[in-house]
This record gives structure tokens, sequence and C-alpha cells, in this order.
């Protein structure tokens, strides 16, 4: 496939466990960027990378958030100890710039996540 | 906390009609997009505006960025059932994008 996928699309935790969400971003794209989704909101950003640097993570809500990217392609977006404040839907974005005001992003479906 | 305000949050049409939907901010951006996002998938991009008061056109769609670049309007003619869906604005400065609420449209058949 051509565009961004997520995986699971769908995640249901019990309160207090981890979880690990995927991003495989288009091929060649440089930059990648995580949003959270809360129902009836638009995306908020949580963290940004351009290849395998970590640029911006002043978006992420508290330390139990980690995102990584290794080798500047996948990238996962880890959450321990879920809380239920943390059900939304995450979205993950990637684009072909590197840097600039212009940043085009191409989105995948998200991964609902429910903490129970 | 939202640093787009969207207007209005909802909104509900019948076919036909013309529609214009609202992006403000008390903040300058470098460029503006307009995406449009349906249930169960990630926002897909419309439009970018650059340039104060720049206009674009995009079929029945007319995207327009203030002269100020703080604000941005999306006028839809002749509105179609396949038009409804959540309409985000997102504005960006260096690598930084933040998104509005978005305007919900539903055009009725």
């Amino acid at each position: 496939g051509a565009g961004v996928s997520q995986s699971p699309r769908y995640k249901v935790a019990k309160r207090g466990q981890d979880v690990a969400l995927r991003c495989d971003p288009i091929s060649g794209h440089v930059s990648l960027f995580w949003y959270q989704q809360a129902l009836g909101q638009g995306p908020e950003f949580l963290t940004y990378f351009q290849n395998e640097a970590q640029l911006d993570k002043s978006g992420l809500p508290s330390d139990r958030f980690f995102a990584e990217r290794p080798e500047g392609s996948v990238s996962t977006l880890k959450i321990q100890r879920t809380q239920q404040e943390d059900s939304a839907v995450y979205l993950c974005a990637s684009s072909p710039q590197t840097s600039g005001s212009y940043n085009e992003q191409f989105f995948g479906p998200g991964t609902r996540l429910t903490v129970l | 906390t939202q640093l787009l305000e969207q207007s209005p949050q909802f909104l509900s049409i019948q076919e036909g009609e013309n529609l214009t939907v609202y992006c403000n901010s008390s903040s300058v951006f470098s460029s503006l997009q307009w995406y449009r996002q349906e249930p169960g998938e990630g926002p897909v991009l419309l439009v970018t505006v650059v340039t104060g008061g720049e206009v674009k056109k995009l079929k029945r769609l007319t995207f327009q960025f203030g002269d100020a670049r703080k604000d941005s309007s999306l006028h839809i003619t002749a509105a179609q059932p396949g038009d409804t869906g959540l309409y985000l604005c997102a504005g960006a400065s260096n690598n930084d994008m933040r998104f509005g609420a978005g305007t919900r449209l539903t055009v009725k058949p």
C-alpha cells in the first residue's frame, strides 16, 4: 500500500496496562508526527520526528508517553500504565518535507484506544 | 486547548445550499491547511494557503487566507451529501502544526 498504515486499528486496555501503537509511514517520508484526537475534537500534536531524531516532544501529556523511530521509518508510540483519560484516537502522519512552514501531511487511519 | 477556533462547531444544511465555515486565531501562521475527516479515517488534505489574502478554489470549494495570516474561511457552493464530514483547519509555523476542533458538516439530501 502507498499510504500510512497504523496497527492495531482498535485497542482495548485495562487501566494500568502498557500499550504500543505502531505507525508505518509512506516510504521515503522524512517527517513523522503523532497526534491524539479525543472524541469531538481536532487532533492534538504529541511529537515530531525527522528521520530517527525526535525533534519535538512538547505535546506528550506525561512521562507515561514515549515515542521512538529507531531506524527513521516505522515508529512506535508507547503508553505506560494507561489511564481512562488516555482513551482517544491516536493518529500518525508522515511528510516528505524535512522542515519549514509548508508541511503537507498524510495521515493514517488511526488507532482507537479505549481504556477501561 | 485549541489554538485555532473554528465556527460553527456543527452545521446541518439541505443539499444545494451554500455555506461558509471559519477558522480564527490570534497567532500568525506561515501557512494554513484545510482537511476533511470522515469517521474511522485520518484527515485528508484539501488545500494549503500560504500568502495573506490568497484565494484558492477546488471545484465547489473556495478557501481564503486572511490578509494578516491569522484566519481563514472555507465556502462551499451548492453543497452535496458527499460533502458531509469533519472540516479541520490547521495552522503551521516552522515544524509545528496545530489543529482546530473542526466543523462537523451534515448535508441532507
